[in-house]
């Protein structure tokens, strides 16, 4: 059981947006901790898609945008292709005996 | 041009030790502004960090994995490593390196990972 709570899965179909929730409680997301995401395409090592809950790293498309709120972060994805599918992990730090750096336990987003 | 490459066993035994090490090229592990992390995960399932280490040794642990693991750094060969004892199945992953950028720590994030290597836990 993950500390933050995503959605086990989310499809979409090409041009569509699809918005990926991580929901954590007030010892992480709602402590003011940052949220951070990640994408892991098939059969690769997970990559750094947005951190500091809104920025991109260089070379992300502009169509990846983060937000957070309360305890829950979103992740969307505007103007989907095919090269999209994949899994997106969300990532915070926490205060409680679960750790110090946690993840979502991830979201397989297909494009239909 | 950063790179992270994670070495080590591919098979390792039941109750014994597995030892991984990351070598570090394009940066320098001596750098003060990051921390080195393992981060591992089953098949087919999600991630899991495991523990960071500083430049100076500096240590931070999974509190679930705690009384198992230690990392350490090898400024010298520009490596950082992992020792996680007394394995089961449940230990099978793969296992990535990565690199964290030292801000606030609870703002701390993974920029860059190694390609991962997977290691099974079997007789």
């Amino acid at each position: 059981q993950s500390v933050l709570t995503q959605p086990p899965s989310v499809s979409g179909a090409p041009g569509q947006r699809v918005t990926i929730s991580c929901t954590g409680s007030s010892s992480n997301i709602g402590a003011d901790n940052d949220v951070h995401w990640y994408q892991q395409l098939p059969g690769t090592a997970p990559k750094l898609l947005i951190f500091r809950n809104t920025n991109r790293p260089s070379g992300v498309p502009d169509r990846f945008s983060g937000s957070k709120s309360g305890t829950s972060a979103s992740l969307v994805i505007a103007g989907l292709q095919a090269e999209d599918e994949a899994n997106y992990y969300c990532q915070s730090y926490d205060y409680s005996l679960s750790g110090f750096w946690v993840f979502g336990g991830g979201t397989k987003l297909t494009v239909l | 041009q950063l790179q992270l490459q994670e070495s080590g066993p591919g098979l390792v035994k039941p109750s014994e030790t597995l030892s991984l090490r990351c070598t570090v090229s394009g940066a320098s592990i001596s750098d003060s502004n990051f921390y080195w992390g393992w981060i591992r995960q089953p098949p087919g399932k999600g991630l899991e960090w495991i523990g960071s280490v500083s430049h100076s040794g500096s240590t931070f642990y999974n509190p679930s994995l705690k009384s198992r693991v230690a990392i350490s750094v090898d400024t010298s060969k520009n490596q950082f490593s992992l020792r996680l004892n007394s394995l089961t199945a449940a230990d099978t992953a793969v296992y990535y390196c990565s690199r964290l950028p030292v801000d606030v720590i609870t703002n701390d994030f993974f920029d860059f990972w190694g390609q991962g290597t997977l290691v099974t836990v079997s007789s």
